[in-house]
């Protein structure tokens, strides 16, 4: 089945600076790639996503890059504020019948 | 916020017990999606419901069961808790089975002792 490997772990940034979260998936049949933000006692919410289709998209602040030959996306996040310090999760998803998998997360965390 | 709810917000057992959990989707969504989050790690998929009938499983055991009823809201039970069910336990609803956005509630906290 499919694995997603999520790095790294923990990050600490200072306020303004860029962020940038790297996943890898196994199953080269996956075609969306989500990432969830989940803030403490919250559930996680979807935050950007981006199908095998495109290479990369952006929303205001956010970025997600795909290398479907690498079998690699990243999560970017620019001029980073207090309020973006989470949990963020990637994951990869073959078809809408099938389930989400889920990295195992980083802890984002921005310093002013 | 997404507009999925569930209930409670959190809850205690003793080890043995049964518990139900219930998850109300987003409107206009049928489809939902049950996940585990223990501590520190990422969502596991337990199970989804479409139109009131399981539609995929995960690597959970059958006292992991679940309901889906004609107003798309679900219920996780599970039988005969153990530790290691402490978790946090989350519903996620999306439009239909077949499309890929996934929108989460705030869970349910399980503690089981």
């Amino acid at each position: 089945g499919e694995n997603v490997e999520q790095h790294p772990s923990t990050l600490s940034v200072q306020e303004g600076d860029s962020a940038v979260i790297k996943c890898t998936y196994s199953d080269s049949a996956s075609n969306y790639f989500p990432w969830y933000k989940q803030e403490l006692g919250k559930g996680p919410q979807l935050i950007i996503d981006i199908r095998s289709n495109v290479g990369e998209k952006k929303d205001q602040r956010i970025a997600v890059t795909l290398n479907k030959t690498a079998k690699h996306f990243s999560l970017h996040i620019t001029e980073t504020q207090p309020e973006d310090s989470a949990v963020y999760f990637c994951a990869a998803h073959i078809s809408g019948n099938t389930p989400l998998v889920f990295g195992k997360g980083t802890r984002l965390s921005v310093i002013a | 916020e997404t507009g999925v709810t569930q209930s409670p917000t959190h809850l205690i057992k003793t080890r043995g017990q049964q518990v139900t959990l219930r998850c109300s989707s987003q409107s206009g969504h049928n489809t939902v999606s049950w996940y585990q989050q223990a501590l520190g790690q990422g969502p596991q998929f337990i199970f989804q419901y479409y139109r009131e009938e399981e539609n995929g499983r995960g690597n959970f055991p059958p006292r992991f069961s679940g309901l889906q009823f004609p107003n798309y809201s679900s219920e996780l039970n599970v039988n005969a808790l153990e530790l290691d069910d402490s978790a946090l336990y989350l519903c996620a609803s999306s439009l239909t089975t077949g499309t890929y956005e996934q929108y989460f509630g705030p869970g349910t906290r399980l503690t089981v002792t």
